[in-house]
């Protein structure tokens, strides 16, 4: 059965600094890998996905995602973070013909 | 971009009444919804899986008789909670599945609230 892992239940940063959001997938062949922002009280909202080609992804709002097969890692990345970004980061895995399976989430704090 | 609807957004309702939760795809057509569960301050926990002309698939511990769920049209699927309990309280939240990229679009959720 596919599992996704985030290890840190709450991440705390400086507006204007660097982030990275950790995800570890286990899954058998290759997987839909997919990160999504959930504000307070709403839906989700894709900011990106991997299937297949480039390892590094660019979605919106100005974050990344490298899948590192050999880690078995897909990390959320954006080089300066604004007030705005914080909210409840989810990975997810899965997809095509099946419901995703979630991690746990992350809940981002932001510092003036 | 891809819209996803739900209606209503947060609904209150008395033990032992039914209340029936809607989503929409608005500007593609998803042969394949999903209802999803999720409780305070944590993850989504996927409920069932919907395709558009058959029965539901259900995931385990999800009481089919309870979560009646119908996708009758390539842009609805309804989710009804029947004979409802406090603790069916919590916010679900449907996606659609767009048949080209294969990515899952939300919708906005549905407070439920059982008194």
């Amino acid at each position: 059965a596919q599992s996704v892992t985030q290890p840190d239940i709450h991440i705390t940063v400086s507006e204007g600094a660097s982030l990275e959001l950790r995800c570890n997938y286990s899954y058998g062949a290759t997987p839909y890998l997919f990160w999504y922002v959930q504000s307070p009280g709403q839906g989700l909202q894709l900011l990106l996905k991997y299937f297949s080609g480039d390892t590094l992804v660019q979605g919106i709002k100005g974050f990344e995602a490298e899948f590192k097969r050999s880690q078995s890692s897909f990390n959320l990345r954006k080089p300066s973070v604004h007030w705005s970004d914080a909210a409840e980061y989810f990975c997810a895995s899965g997809g095509g013909a099946d419901g995703l399976t979630f991690g746990k989430g992350t809940h981002l704090i932001i510092q003036p | 971009g891809a819209v996803v609807s739900q209606h209503p957004s947060w609904v209150i309702c008395k033990s032992g009444t039914s209340v029936k939760i809607e989503c929409r795809s608005l500007d593609f057509q998803a042969t394949t919804m999903f209802w999803y569960r999720q409780f305070p301050k944590q993850s989504l926990m996927l409920m069932a899986t919907s395709n558009e002309g058959s029965k539901a698939t259900y995931e385990q511990g999800v009481e089919k008789d309870k979560f009646l769920i119908n996708h009758a049209s390539l842009t609805l699927s309804t989710l009804t909670v029947t004979s409802a309990h406090p603790e069916d309280s919590s916010f679900y939240i449907c996606s659609a599945r767009d048949g080209t990229s294969a990515a899952q679009y939300f919708g906005p959720g549905t407070r439920l609230t059982v008194t």
